[in-house]
């Protein structure tokens, strides 16, 4: 059972800057929140994941709010090969659940 | 660094036959994860190993799903007989030691299974 919700479609136009939400409202002190990526026909590629700082890597950023219930992957400058399922997770315990995620599309 | 390996890529058999997956983790990794993952939907998880000792299998369908990784590396998924809503693609994951809270997984490319 997913403990994130997100959108289901997202549109980017290439170059700009693509800015994913996700509502994590029953999420614990401790539970990680991290964003994962799915190419089709692909596995799952790990981005990023925080706690409550916002982090930044070569990849992405991610801004956690400061109740923790929501954050937002930014992905910088999208390009087209950024076109993929986007899934926000809580982990839980050992557990990662995942969503449905949101289906971002680069748009040239 | 080699990722995580898995064979066959697609498979397609048909309702009732058996069927195995093959997962290779990464290198030094003690823990791996099976997914399933059907069309439209979010991984599920179905089975975590801990080295050669099981840690979660309460999702497994254990009437027809069964797991193994004997000497704690490499491990085998294997679903007898098949049903037709077992159309998915099958996960694996591996992580260093799931006990940290920061343990990243990572996956591999995945089995296409296609029940006729």
């Amino acid at each position: 059972d997913a403990k994130t919700t997100q959108p289901p479609s997202m549109d980017c136009a290439e170059g700009r800057a693509a800015n994913l939400p996700c509502n994590h409202s029953t999420i614990s002190g401790n539970e990680y929140v991290y964003w994962y990526r799915q190419i089709h026909s692909q596995g799952p590629q790990y981005i990023i994941h925080g706690l409550k700082n916002n982090e930044t890597n070569e990849m992405a950023s991610l801004i956690i709010t400061e109740d923790r219930k929501s954050s937002t992957l930014i992905l910088p400058h999208a390009t087209l090969r950024d076109t993929a399922v986007y899934y926000c997770i809580v982990r839980v315990g050992n557990q990662f659940y995942f969503g449905t995620g949101t289906s971002l599309t680069v748009i040239p | 660094e080699a990722g995580v390996a898995q064979s066959p890529r697609y498979k397609i058999i048909e309702k009732r036959q058996s069927v195995a997956f093959w997962c290779n983790p990464i290198s030094g990794h003690a823990t791996l994860y099976w997914y399933q993952q059907i069309l439209g939907q979010g991984p599920k998880l179905l089975i975590q190993f801990q080295n050669n000792g099981v840690v979660d299998d309460s999702q497994l369908p254990k009437d027809r799903f069964s797991a193994e990784r004997l000497k704690g590396v490499d491990s085998t998924l294997k679903i007898q007989p098949a049903k037709l809503e077992d159309s998915a693609v099958y996960l694996c994951a591996s992580s260093l030691w799931s006990q940290a809270r920061t343990d990243t997984q990572y996956f591999g490319p995945g089995t296409r299974l296609t029940v006729l």
